[in-house]
């Protein structure tokens, strides 16, 4: 069974919008993290926002932000006023496990493309 | 900062070669992860370990081995190339602490089987 699903392939945003790409997640365990990583066209991952299982506030990192609804296992990213260069593949992922074997597993990806 | 490096950037192999991807990290972190990236599918995890000597399969182990004899490094190894093992390969690592903490990941190593 998938344990991270990103059900849009590909989102065409205009520039300064905001946009918020989906990620559903599922897991038994009660505590877990949950990742976004962008990936530019040159491929390198990088790391954007982090949330764990029992924050109770949604985590923010500039014009980075995660809508966490632990009920629903959501986990989507929003990213406020939207610009060129945040075009890029981006992806979910989830840790999970008990310290020492944590497993960290991630989505299909988004194509996030923004246009001027 | 934190430095995952990984042995090739480009990587053309024949069917059937025995091949070994390495990757070494310089930040003393206990866990490390192997995955390989196709288009449409994301990241797919082959193994990850989270001691020396220890390893787990992820969720594509077949066809894969791993070792790990140093914290600092983690080989991938294909036993017996095959076409459909050509792909992008990354490597990740992050500490093991109570909290979570992100991954660190390498530049990747495109492998070609021809």
């Amino acid at each position: 069974a998938q344990k991270i699903t990103q059900t849009q392939p590909g989102m065409f945003v205009q520039e300064k919008e905001a946009v918020t790409l989906d990620c559903t997640y599922d897991t038994s365990d009660q505590s877990y993290g949950l990742f976004w990583y962008k990936q530019p066209s040159s491929g390198e991952m990088i790391f954007l926002i982090y949330q764990g299982s029992y924050d109770e506030q949604n985590a923010t990192e500039g014009r980075y932000s995660l809508n966490f609804q632990k009920a629903r296992k959501s986990a989507n990213l929003v990213i406020s006023a939207s610009q060129l260069g945040d075009s890029a593949m981006y992806f979910c992922a989830m840790r999970e496990g008990v310290q020492g074997a944590q497993k960290l597993v991630f989505g299909q990806g988004t194509r996030l493309t923004i246009n001027p | 900062d934190v430095k995952v490096t990984q042995s090739s950037r480009y990587l053309v192999k024949r069917t059937g070669e025995k091949v070994f991807l390495e990757c070494v990290q310089d930040m003393d972190h206990e866990n490390m992860f192997w995955y390989r990236q196709d288009p449409g599918l994301g990241l797919r995890l082959i193994y990850f370990s989270y001691d020396v000597k220890m390893k787990e399969k992820g969720d594509i182990p077949e066809g894969y081995s791993v070792s790990r004899e140093k914290k600092e490094r983690f080989s991938l190894i294909l036993e017996s190339a095959s076409t459909n093992q050509t792909s992008m390969y990354l490597c990740a690592s992050s500490l093991s602490p109570t909290g979570m903490t992100e991954a660190f990941f390498g530049q990747g190593t495109r492998l070609t089987v021809v």
